[in-house]
C-alpha cells in the first residue's frame, strides 16, 4: 500500500521556471515531512522539510507549501537552475521511519 | 571522509547466489535502515534497526535478512538471489537528537543475472 503519492513522475521546465512537485498522504499520524534530492550515482539528500503545524516553509529558492485538512504538500523551485536536474523524493515520518512518494525527475533546460 | 559508506559499489551476481552488501557509519548513530530503489515506485523500506539488538521489518523484506554487528555497521544479505532483486539499494542513518534527517551512504547497484 502506497502511503505517499507524488506527482508528476517526470517534469521539464525552462531555465528561471517554476517546477511544482505533488505529494499526497493518507496517514494522519505522520508528524514531518521532507523532501530529497538525489543526483545520478549518490544517495538522497535532506533538501528542506517541515512539520504539520507549519503552511509554509521556505529555504533559499526552495518552499514547502503544505495543506493539513487536504493532505497534501508540494515542493515549488523558485528561479529553477540546469544545477537543479535531479530526482526529487518527498517523504513522510512516523515512528522513526520514513515513506517516501515515487520520485520526480526533474530536468531544467538552459 | 564519507559519513556513510556502502561496499561494494557495484555488484553483478547470478540467481541462486549469496551476496552481503555492507554498511558503515561514523556518525554515530543508533538508528540504521536498508532501502531499495526501482525506477517509479521510490525507496522502499527493507529493513531498519533502532539499536545493536533490534532489528525489525519493513514493507518489502521477503528474501532478505540483516545483521546489526555493531553500532556503525549494518548488513543486508540475499541468501539466494532473484533477478527481481536487481535493484539500487541505500543504506541510511539516524540519530536519536537529529531532526529526523535521514543520512544516506553512495548505493550499491546490484545486478541479478
Amino acid at each position: 500500500q502506497q502511503q505517499v503519492k507524488q506527482s508528476p513522475q517526470s517534469l521539464i521546465v525552462q531555465k528561471g521556471g517554476i517546477p511544482i512537485i505533488n505529494c499526497a498522504y493518507e496517514n494522519t499520524a505522520f508528524d514531518y515531512f521532507p523532501w530529497y534530492q538525489q543526483f545520478p550515482g549518490k544517495g538522497p539528500a535532506l533538501l528542506i522539510a517541515i512539520r504539520p503545524d507549519v503552511s509554509e516553509k521556505k529555504e533559499g529558492r526552495f518552499t514547502i507549501s503544505f495543506n493539513k485538512s487536504a493532505k497534501q504538500f508540494s515542493l515549488h523551485i523558485m528561479d529553477s537552475q540546469p544545477g537543479d536536474s535531479a530526482t526529487y523524493f518527498c517523504a513522510a515520518h512516523h515512528t522513526g521511519k520514513l515513506i517516501f512518494g515515487q520520485g520526480t525527475t526533474l530536468q531544467v533546460k538552459p | 571522509d564519507a559519513d556513510v559508506t556502502q561496499t561494494p559499489r557495484n555488484r553483478i551476481t547470478k540467481t541462486g547466489k549469496r551476496i552481503m552488501l555492507e554498511c558503515s557509519q561514523t556518525k554515530g548513530h543508533d538508528r540504521m535502515y536498508w532501502y531499495r530503489q526501482d525506477p517509479g515506485l521510490g525507496l522502499r523500506l527493507i529493513y531498519y534497526s533502532f539499536d545493536v539488538k533490534d532489528i525489525n521489518k519493513g514493507e518489502i523484506s521477503d528474501g532478505y535478512s540483516v545483521s546489526r554487528q555493531a553500532q556503525a555497521k549494518f548488513s543486508l544479505s540475499l541468501e539466494s538471489a532473484i533477478p527481481n532483486q536487481t535493484a539500487l539499494y541505500f543504506c541510511a542513518t539516524l540519530g536519536w537528537d537529529s531532526t529526523d534527517t535521514q543520512y544516506f551512504g553512495p548505493g550499491t547497484r546490484l545486478t541479478v543475472l
